[in-house]
């Protein structure tokens, strides 16, 4: 199993652009989540998801849309990126049924 | 609102030295605790804690959650190098859907 996985590891991007963080897992999870983490503010749920077809917004969605067309990927947009977005994002996944969440490697995105 | 809160955000001591980390919660229907560590990448999970009182050890690590006070401990002992790290701390809640919300996590520093 390769478990969660991210791509890009970095990116750049200039104000007012588009793109699209990848997350992948091959455990059949049916819960799917995107966090952002900020100096000194912890982790903060962006978008979830708790099966395909299915996507709720977390503490900080704006700016952000996320969809679930397979149990598999969970990929997160942005629509037109900001600095304020510069940050570090994870992907996790977990069972329903289960409580521990497991994290993918990150994407490292900074918004000039 | 739900929160998590650490203490202390940062901390530095030196080898085999112990160390206790703090976390409180307040969220809607608590389902349970967990602790993560975090060195350069990904967080990794360490414990889940469910039941109050009921330690969860692994080698020098261990903490236990107290569900009438709303927290929990995360105690290292003899401590080493290699437990430099930041560690967080994060509540399951909300019933059917299920979030996880994260403290700021403790930045420890562990000296020779």
């Amino acid at each position: 199993n390769a478990g969660v996985t991210q791509t890009p590891k970095f990116q750049v991007l200039k104000t007012g652009q588009s793109m699209t963080l990848q997350c992948a897992q091959d455990m059949n999870h049916e819960y799917m989540s995107w966090y952002r983490q900020d100096p000194g503010m912890g982790l903060r749920l962006i978008h979830y998801s708790v099966g395909a077809g299915i996507t709720d917004q977390g503490e900080v969605p704006n700016g952000y849309n996320v969809s679930r067309s397979t149990t598999e990927d969970f990929p997160l947009r942005l629509l037109s990126a900001a600095p304020s977005q510069t940050s570090v994002y994870f992907c996790a996944s977990r069972r329903l049924t289960t409580d521990t969440q497991y994290f993918g490697p990150g994407t490292r995105l900074t918004v000039l | 609102e739900d929160k998590v809160v650490q203490s202390p955000l940062s901390l530095v001591v030196h080898e085999g030295d112990t160390v206790t980390l703090n976390c409180s919660y307040e969220v809607t229907n608590f389902r349970s605790l967990l602790w993560y560590k975090q060195e350069k990448k990904a967080p990794t999970f360490l414990f889940m804690l469910t039941s109050s009182g009921i330690e969860k050890k692994s080698g020098r690590l261990s903490s236990i959650l107290d569900k009438k006070e709303l927290f929990s401990i995360l105690n290292i002992t003899a401590t080493q190098t290699g437990d430099s790290a930041i560690y967080l701390c994060a509540a399951l809640y909300g019933g059917a859907t299920n979030k996880l919300i994260f403290g700021t996590g403790t930045l420890l520093a562990v000296q020779p």
